[in-house]
């Protein structure tokens, strides 16, 4: 089966640096997404990932380690727009569907 | 980038009746589409897949006799919940990709439609 694991809360203050981690344990991989949700809305799309490393966009970055199964998406500045939830999914198997986990909600605070 | 449209963003129906849910790929042709279903505070878990032409793909524990999929169009695809009991109340989400591209690239999402059965 598959199992995606984020944390489920954090907390962060205005101007600071969060980092928000995601582990998988998939049936194969062909990828791995972040989105950014915020409440009663359709998530946005902010990254994918194929190939290990760090992907830079903005204030957000992505990382990914296969090997370890372990992703990780790096907000810096952060701005009291950036609460939300943050879905880590992954894609998987010969139709790429991907599998979201539950969602990081972040709370930034003044 | 490429929209997802969906309609409609709320309803509110009677128990015992029958709802359905359009999502629209605006300007990109859509071979498969995903339905999520979501509740509060939790993740997006996938229903059930739509492609274009043939049945939809149904995740385990989804009654394919309720929830009626159909991708009748490369732009359109239709999630009927049928005699829609308290319990199906959720907020429901479409998703596409471009037609061409097969895990290389974003999910567009369409708005979400929310669902109250009385």
């Amino acid at each position: 089966g598959q199992n995606i694991d984020q944390p489920t809360e954090m907390t962060a203050t205005e101007g600071a640096i969060v980092q928000i981690n995601c582990t998988y344990q998939t049936s194969g991989f062909n990828g791995l997404f972040w989105y950014q949700q915020h409440a009663g809305e359709a998530p946005t799309f902010l990254s994918y990932n194929v190939l290990d490393g760090l992907e830079e966009k903005g204030r957000f970055s992505s990382f990914l380690s296969r090997s370890k199964g372990y992703s990780y998406l790096l907000l810096k500045e952060l701005q009291m727009k950036d609460s939300a939830s943050y879905l880590c999914a992954v894609e998987t198997g010969g139709s790429y569907i991907p599998t979201f986990g539950r969602g990081t909600s972040l709370i930034v605070h003044p | 980038g490429a929209v997802v449209s969906q309609h409609p963003s709320w309803v509110i129906c009677k128990s015992g009746t029958s709802v359905k849910i359009e999502c629209r790929s605006l300007d990109f042709q859509a071979t498969t589409m995903f339905w999520y279903r979501q509740f509060p505070k939790q993740s997006l878990m996938l229903m059930a897949t739509s492609n274009e032409g043939s049945k939809a793909t149904y995740e385990q524990g989804v009654e394919k006799d309720k929830f009626l999929i159909n991708h009748a169009s490369l732009t359109l695809s239709t999630l009927t919940v049928t005699s829609a009991h308290p319990e199906d109340s959720s907020f429901y989400i479409c998703s596409a990709r471009v037609r061409g591209t097969s895990g290389t690239g974003e999910l567009f999402f369409g708005e979400g439609s929310r669902l109250t059965v009385l």
